[in-house]
């Protein structure tokens, strides 16, 4: 069974500060694929980033930057110099080789505040 | 253009009453998918179907029925709809045969039995 843990809830940051989210994932399957998306208060689900799981290099995009670790099982979100929009809630998500079905975590809001 | 859109936004309605979400995509995709978002924020698969197969999560009442007129379209129907299926309802898609796309996903319905 796949299962995919973001243990911070909620997180709560002022402006141009840096925060992590982090993302614990479980799988049996050699191959998958590893996700985040962002849902702001409108409410749409919106991609952020892909990562397979064979492809330990991390990736930076703008702000934000991902850190991809196959050893610990973990898939950690970073917001450098955080801004007002981002606050949202943030999903990882877990997608098996076969299949091709997300198991999302529970998600993290994060605010940003002035 | 919007990718996946879905119909209606809300839906507020009655318990035992019977509804349809509509939900269509212009991008191509061979699958697509619901995932229910409940009032905790988590985020579940109901669905994921493409022209060959019809996968059911199978914790999904049978009262939830999904119906695909062409590959461009999965509506949503729900059956003697009850209090605990208040929720936000999302459809995705992607392409299954490229394993790593991403789902894009529609702006969410808002569901509320009364």
């Amino acid at each position: 069974a796949q299962k995919v843990t973001q243990a911070q809830t909620e997180i709560s940051v002022v402006e141009k500060e840096d925060v992590t989210l982090d993302c614990v994932y479980e799988t049996r399957d050699t191959t998958y694929y590893l996700f985040w998306y962002k849902q702001p208060p409108s409410g749409e689900l919106v991609f952020l980033i892909r990562r397979n799981s064979f492809d330990e290099q991390n990736e930076i995009s703008g702000r934000y930057s991902w850190n991809f670790q196959k050893s610990t099982s973990s898939f950690n979100f970073t917001i450098t110099a955080s801004q007002v929009v981002d606050s949202a809630v943030y999903f990882c998500a877990l997608r098996r080789n076969a299949g091709n079905m997300l198991t999302f975590g529970g998600g993290t809001r994060l605010m940003v505040k002035p | 253009d919007t990718a996946v859109s879905q119909t209606p936004k809300y839906l507020v309605t009655q318990m035992g009453n019977d509804k349809s979400i509509k939900c269509e995509q212009n991008l191509g995709h061979d699958t697509m998918y619901w995932y229910k978002q409940d009032s905790k924020k988590f985020l579940k698969i109901m669905f994921s179907y493409n022209n060959k197969e019809l996968i059911i999560n199978e914790t999904v009442p049978n009262r939830f029925s999904p119906k695909s007129p062409d590959k461009a379209h999965l509506n949503l129907h729900i059956n003697s709809l009850e209090l605990g299926d208040s929720a936000v309802y999302f459809c995705a898609s992607s392409q299954e045969r490229i394993q790593n796309t991403e789902a894009f996903f529609g702006q969410g319905t808002r569901l509320t039995v009364v």
